[in-house]
């Protein structure tokens, strides 16, 4: 898979947008972005992924660059609750059968109240 | 419905011995993969199996080994443990047939002294 770039830590206040940038330069046509967040003390947690258009659901939105080679996911009001690293991961294949993630280090994100 | 369950949720091991881990998938899901995080990095894919055969295999010595269920819950083994493999051990299920989502569950904390 190929590599992502995060900043190791934001900071946000609650109740305010968060924007959290993944930098993708060596990504390939075929590669979905993916995000995945891990609160303390659980396993990390589904958020959203996209292939070329932007996605929203109900935790968050994705916005992907035109030329695919970065992304940001938006948090749309931040709470202390949304503490948390956050993982930008890149997947190929997703019809076949692996499933594996390779994750990075993630951005350690903080909510200030 | 409940989510992936693992046990046990600590376990303490010294240099030497071997652990057994266990994982029960969603209902319905046939598809557990497992990983390994060490305190500060991200997690690390070891196995997936998909209908109890091997679909996958992170790098990761011989002395790890996993097998799959006809009830589709999982068992990973390590032998001969190292100071080094001191770690959280996440279990994750997949809904093959289209979904790309994994569902983490909050993992096994192994301490090997």
């Amino acid at each position: 898979d190929a590599k992502t770039t995060q900043p190791n830590s934001m900071e946000s206040n609650e109740e305010e947008p968060v924007h959290l940038p993944c930098n993708h330069s060596t990504i390939s046509g075929t590669d979905y972005i993916h995000w995945y967040r891990q609160l303390p003390s659980q396993g990390p947690e589904y958020v959203i992924h996209g292939l070329t258009s932007n996605v929203n659901n109900r935790m968050a939105s994705l916005a992907i660059a035109e030329d695919r080679k970065s992304s940001t996911l938006i948090l749309h009001r931040a709470t202390l609750r949304d503490a948390a690293v956050y993982y930008c991961i890149l997947r190929a294949d997703p019809s076949g059968s692996a499933r594996q993630l390779t994750f990075g280090s993630g951005t350690q994100l903080t909510v200030l109240p | 419905d409940a989510g992936v369950t693992q046990s046990p949720t600590h376990l303490i091991k010294t240099r030497g011995q071997h652990v057994t881990l266990r994982c029960s998938p969603i209902s319905g899901h046939k598809s557990v993969s497992w990983y390994q995080q060490v305190l500060g990095q991200g997690p690390q894919f070891i196995f997936q199996y998909y209908e109890k055969e091997e679909r996958g295999r992170g790098n990761f010595p011989d002395r790890f080994s996993a097998r799959q269920f006809p009830n589709y819950s999982s068992e990973l083994n390590v032998n001969a443990l190292l100071l080094g493999d001191s770690a959280l051990y996440l279990c994750a299920s997949i809904r093959t047939g289209g979904s790309e989502k994994l569902f983490f569950g909050s993992g096994t904390q192994l301490s090997v002294l």
